[in-house]
């Protein structure tokens, strides 16, 4: 089981360009989460989804910002027309049905760094 | 809405020493959990504690709970070297973790 995965690692983009962050979830879990963290900050909430549902998307911006979880395939995070302050490091968790938290497990992010 | 608040400290140790951290909430939790992020990376659990749980341990680490002054606290014994890195308390509700700003551990070899 090769956990949570997430890719690329690190991502430059310019002003202006889109950023798509992907999140594959452990085998055998159902929901995923996103989580931004700003440097020196702690995680903040932003998405949480099930497979072709958006359960809970109250901490994402309401522009620019949109996620998915498709039936097939990774979750994706994307983020149009990026802005210096969009520069975070942002992790994806994923968790079986039922276990909320507790079942947690985290990826290792994605750094995105907007130039 | 929930959120875990460490004391914003970071702590310089020697090796062997013990670390603690303190941790402060606002609302009622069902549980708070503890989390460590090396520099650069993701994040590990390390321990979780229930609403119900005064105090409990994994190997070198004993973290308490006093929900009437809403706090916790992680304590690191004989620290290592590989012990160097970010703590973050996360309380949970409405499916998602709040996370405190975290304390940076030093520990020198």
């Amino acid at each position: 089981n090769a956990g949570v995965m997430q890719n690329p690692r690190h991502l430059v983009r310019r002003r202006g360009q889109e950023a798509r962050l992907r999140c594959s979830p452990m085998k055998g879990h159902s929901h995923v989460y996103w989580y931004r963290q700003l440097p020196e900050e702690g995680l903040k909430f932003m998405v949480y989804l099930q497979k072709e549902n958006i359960i809970d998307e109250s901490g994402m911006p309401k522009e620019r910002f949109s996620a998915e979880f498709p039936k097939e395939g990774p979750s994706i995070l994307r983020i149009q027309q990026v802005v210096r302050g969009d520069s975070a490091a942002y992790f994806c968790a994923s968790s079986p049905p039922g276990l909320g938290s507790v079942g947690y497990t985290f990826g290792s992010g994605t750094r995105l760094t907007v130039v | 809405s929930q959120q875990g608040e460490e004391d914003p400290q970071a702590l310089s140790i020697q090796e062997g020493e013990n670390a603690t951290m303190n941790c402060s909430y606002k609302t009622s939790i069902n549980n708070l959990q503890w989390y460590r992020q090396n520099s650069g990376r993701g994040l590990v659990h390390l321990i979780l504690i229930r609403s119900n749980e005064r105090e409990k341990h994994s190997g070198r680490l004993r973290v308490t709970l006093d929900t009437s002054k809403k706090s916790s606290s992680l304590l690191i014994t004989a620290s290592r070297a590989a012990d160097t890195a970010s703590y973050f308390c996360a309380t949970e509700g409405n499916n998602r973790l709040a996370f405190g700003k975290g304390n940076q551990v030093v520990v020198i070899p």
